[in-house]
């Protein structure tokens, strides 16, 4: 079936640090693939996608390239702030009739100034 | 609202009580999803409607839970004879069709004790 993996954390970084999370999806056919974010107490938003092989979702200077080789889409932001710290969620979406989202179990990022 | 709105935001109850969980999705939305989030954990899929219908109720844990979108617009999740492991935030959500991005509420918090 289909499934997402993400790093487990917590990542912990200090401000203007480089980040990368992790995620790989098992998928038949050609998945739509997600980032969720969750700040602290908010609600599930999504931060970026991407819905097809090599396209680059981004938003707010992070970035995720679909991998369809190495079935990945590695999260990525250059610099981060302390505002960034939160939870994220990679997702996928199979596109197939009535599927919904599939998570990951979430990495928790903290930033430090 | 311009969100989707879940109601209450805690629940706290007895273990064999029932319990109803609401939730009013954005306007328009003709998909509708419910998950659950353990702590630590990703959401997980429980049950999605297109419009009145469930399409895929394939993650309700067993016959307990049961949700209803009478007219195609508010959900009510319901679970009967509560148990202790039922204890979890319930997310809801919702997208203008199946397979565009989904809008999540703030959750339900459930306590069972």
């Amino acid at each position: 079936g289909n499934s997402v993996t993400q790093m487990e954390g917590p990542v912990t970084l200090s401000e203007e640090a480089f980040l990368t999370i992790n995620c790989t999806y098992t998928a038949t056919g050609y998945p739509s693939l997600f980032w969720y974010v969750q700040y602290p107490g908010e609600g599930l938003q999504l931060l970026l996608k991407a819905t097809k092989a090599d396209d680059k979702g981004s938003n707010k200077g992070f970035e995720a390239t679909y991998r369809k080789e190495t079935t990945s889409f590695h999260l990525e932001k250059g610099s981060v702030q302390v505002s960034d710290s939160a939870v994220y969620f990679c997702a996928l979406n199979s596109n197939q009739a009535g599927t919904a989202l599939i998570f990951g179990k979430g990495t928790t990022l903290s930033v430090s100034s | 609202g311009a969100g989707v709105s879940q109601t209450p935001s805690n629940k706290v109850t007895e273990k064999g009580k029932y319990v109803e969980l609401r939730c009013d999705p954005i306007s328009g939305h003709t998909a509708l999803y419910w998950y659950r989030q353990s702590l630590g954990q990703g959401p997980e899929f429980l049950i999605y409607f297109q419009g009145t219908g469930a399409a895929d109720d394939s993650g309700l844990p067993n016959d307990r839970f049961f949700a209803v979108r009478p007219e195609g617009s508010v959900s009510t999740l319901k679970i009967q004879r509560t148990e202790r492991g039922d204890s979890a935030v319930y997310l809801c959500a919702s997208s203008l069709e199946m397979n565009t991005e989904a809008f999540f509420g703030q959750g339900t918090r459930l306590t069972v004790v």
